[in-house]
């Protein structure tokens, strides 16, 4: 089956840059999204399509995708960024994954 | 900005079977290039993708799930629906009803798509 896997945690200071890792077999050849979580919220949508920011997502998140590995980075992380961070990619049409999560914390 | 609700029973009992109803407002279930999704997420854990209908009514299902799950949609009423049979306590978790978006995809496209908005989110648990 097809699997995404990232660290299960990530500690950056305030003001820092975080980067947060998802790899899987190929994955520079799939499109991936990335996504938000706050305790008690739903997701949100932070990249899509590897490297694009839907309307209202702040500058300091980017993405990539190359190789076995898609990374989305926070530059200038600020407090309000702490939350759980999700990696999405499909293998195919019936195979669609998200990594396992990866928790950010600022301090 | 489209808003969706889910709504459910919020406790079910093992072996028996769910039903959950999402409810879309501004948009439509037949708008081109959408996917409306239905994903969960255990207490504590991770997110798992369950199934999708498509904007043509073709469905796609975790091949993991597929022989327990029915997606299906009510274009008169715009909602579309989840169905999960045979329950366990694995299956207790939060039902997030999503709408999947893939905008250069001139067919059907769910391996291009991603989630653009979600629903509250439903806890369901599975307990006798």
């Amino acid at each position: 089956s097809f699997e995404l896997t990232q660290p299960p945690s990530v500690a950056v200071s305030p003001g820092q840059t975080a980067t947060i890792a998802c790899s899987g077999d190929r994955l520079g050849d799939k499109f991936v999204s990335w996504y938000q979580q706050k305790p008690g919220q739903s997701p949100v949508l932070v990249i899509y399509r590897d490297t694009k920011r839907p309307s209202g997502i702040p500058e300091r998140f980017s993405g990539s995708n190359s190789g076995n590995t898609a990374t989305l980075t926070i530059s200038g992380a600020q407090s309000l960024d702490e939350a759980d961070y999700y990696c999405l990619a499909w293998e195919s049409s019936s195979s669609g994954a998200f990594g396992g999560g990866t928790k950010v914390s600022v301090l | 900005q489209v808003q969706m609700q889910e709504s459910g029973p919020g406790l079910v009992k093992p072996s028996e079977t769910l039903s959950l109803t999402c409810i879309v407002s501004d948009d439509s279930i037949s708008a081109n290039n959408c996917y409306w999704t239905w994903i969960r997420q255990p207490p504590g854990k991770g997110l798992e993708w369950i199934g999708s209908i498509s904007y043509t009514g073709k469905t796609y299902y975790n091949s993991s799930l597929k022989s327990r799950v029915t997606v299906s949609g009510d274009t008169s009423k715009n909602l579309f629906s989840l169905t999960v049979t045979s329950l366990t306590a694995a299956d207790s978790a939060v039902y997030y009803c999503a709408k999947g978006y893939a905008p250069a995809c001139g067919g059907d496209c769910l391996d291009e798509a991603y989630f653009e908005s979600w629903g509250q989110g439903s806890l369901v648990t599975v307990a006798s």
